[in-house]
């Protein structure tokens, strides 16, 4: 079975400085693809990054990269030079193929830039 | 750009109704999804649709239902809302179809999300 895990409920980040927002997955699927959700107070669900298995590099995108160390399962979002827009719930995910394709959401991140 | 689009933003029921909470894609997605959102536990699977007239029972299908009859339709149906009913309800749509898989094709496209609450 699938899971994605998010340790921190909570975290709070001085504006400018980086934030390392963890997640750990669990699949016995070689092929699978993992994902960054932002969500706004205004509730839509904005896609930020993906990693696929089999990527050599890890993704970048702007101000958004992804930790990627397959052995240790982890796909851990950074974001560089936080900024107030920044303050949201942040989810990340994983589809597999094992897994009927289905996206698996962690429990959420909920990350807050202070001025 | 891929729209997904849900019938409301906000819904107030009352126990015992029958809810229809309708979505709809504009970008001929093969899969369709019914998510439902609380604090602490994230995005639940309820539902699924890999074609149409096709579904799938996801993590938490108990006291739901779907319908799929246009592929780019796909409405969750409470048949008797109940309290514990009260939530967020996201749709969402990914390319991913029945050809080989493709991580990447499984990124999820989704609506603004219904805030259901049933008094």
């Amino acid at each position: 079975a699938q899971k994605i895990t998010q340790t921190q409920p909570g975290m709070f980040v001085q504006e400018k400085e980086a934030v390392t927002l963890d997640c750990t997955y669990d699949t016995s699927d070689p092929s699978y693809g993992l994902f960054w959700y932002k969500q706004p107070s205004s509730g839509e669900m904005i896609f930020l990054i993906y990693q696929g298995s089999y990527d050599q590099q890890n993704a970048t995108e702007g101000r958004y990269s992804l930790n990627f160390q397959k052995a240790r399962k982890s796909a851990n979002l950074v974001i560089s030079a936080s900024q107030l827009g920044d303050s949201a719930m942040y989810f990340c995910a994983m589809s597999t193929l094992q897994g009927a394709q289905k996206l698996v959401f962690g429990q959420g991140t909920r990350l807050t830039i202070n001025p | 750009d891929v729209k997904v689009t849900q019938s409301s933003r906000y819904l107030v029921k009352r126990t015992g109704e029958k809810v229809f909470l309708e979505c709809v894609q504009d970008m001929d997605h093969e899969n369709m999804f019914w998510y439902r959102q609380d604090p602490g536990l994230g995005l639940r699977l309820i539902y699924f649709s890999y074609d149409v007239k096709m579904k799938e029972k996801g993590d938490i299908p108990e006291g739901y239902s779907v319908s799929r009859e246009k592929k780019e339709r796909f409405s969750l149906i409470l048949e008797s809302a109940s309290t514990n009913q009260t939530s967020m309800y996201l749709c969402a749509s990914t390319l991913q179809g029945a050809v080989s898989f493709s991580p990447m094709n499984t990124e999820a496209f989704f609506g603004q999300g219904t805030r259901l609450t049933v008094v």
